[in-house]
């Protein structure tokens, strides 16, 4: 357990379906993170929110939609996604998102299938 | 940002001690080395952070030479479960924001009978 929890853990969705994935950290953090994981490739990070404000955004689709309501919540909002979206979609918390001494805890991920 | 190199892939036997070196050759002064394990369909997990010289904890060793330029992770006596990816990052301590760190692609250990 390492205190931030995704769900849901499996979701298979249409490429015309809404659906969201949700991220809880116990930890009392101040950074949350979203990352994308396909098949043997690299994490990429999507997004970062410091104190609920977006800090960055890598140049993710606008098919993404991220939210971040309080520091304990993250939630990324899916429509209209195509069948490459299909990857492991990891949530992943910080103290703050300042320097290399900020160790990132993650959730278990959502496995995101896209038919 | 210092980038790093590790090996793609590593095989050893259980029990055995294994040794993962990874290269960072423009580490900057203010840099630390962060390694972390996944699992398959799990997200990576911290294992040990350092500086320069040793750092020890109840799961592996890190050994980081005078020039920095590489560090090595120990991990003894490894059994079946330790079969993950492991991740080397380099970052400025204090500086930048923490997701400028990078995972890159790791290096995946298998451990046998």
């Amino acid at each position: 357990e390492t205190g931030v929890t995704q769900t849901p853990r499996h979701l298979v969705m249409g490429m015309t379906n809404k659906k969201s994935l949700k991220c809880e950290q116990h930890l009392g953090h101040n950074a949350m993170y979203w990352y994308k994981q396909s098949a043997k490739k690299p994490l990429e990070l999507m997004f970062v929110y410091s104190l609920e404000e977006r800090v960055e955004n890598n140049s993710v689709p606008s098919r993404f939609s991220p939210e971040c309501p309080n520091s304990s919540h993250l939630f990324l909002h899916l429509h209209t996604l195509q069948p490459e979206d299909s990857a492991l979609y990891l949530c992943a918390s910080s103290q703050d998102d300042r320097g290399a001494k900020n160790i990132q805890y993650f959730g278990a991920g959502t496995r995101l299938s896209v038919l | 940002l210092a980038k790093t190199t590790q090996p793609i892939s590593m095989d050893s036997y259980e029990g055995q001690e294994v040794n993962i070196t990874c290269s960072h050759n423009n580490i900057a002064t203010n840099d630390y080395i962060t390694w972390y394990q996944q699992f398959p369909s799990q997200g990576p997990r911290f294992i040990i952070q350092g500086y320069k010289t040793k750092v020890t904890n109840e799961v592996a060793s890190l050994f980081i030479p005078a020039d920095r330029k590489s560090s090595t992770l120990s991990l003894p006596r490894v059994s079946l479960s330790d079969t993950a990816v492991y991740y080397c990052l380099v970052g400025d301590a204090w500086g930048g924001t923490a997701s400028k760190l990078t995972f890159g692609t790791g290096t995946r250990l298998q451990v046998t009978l």
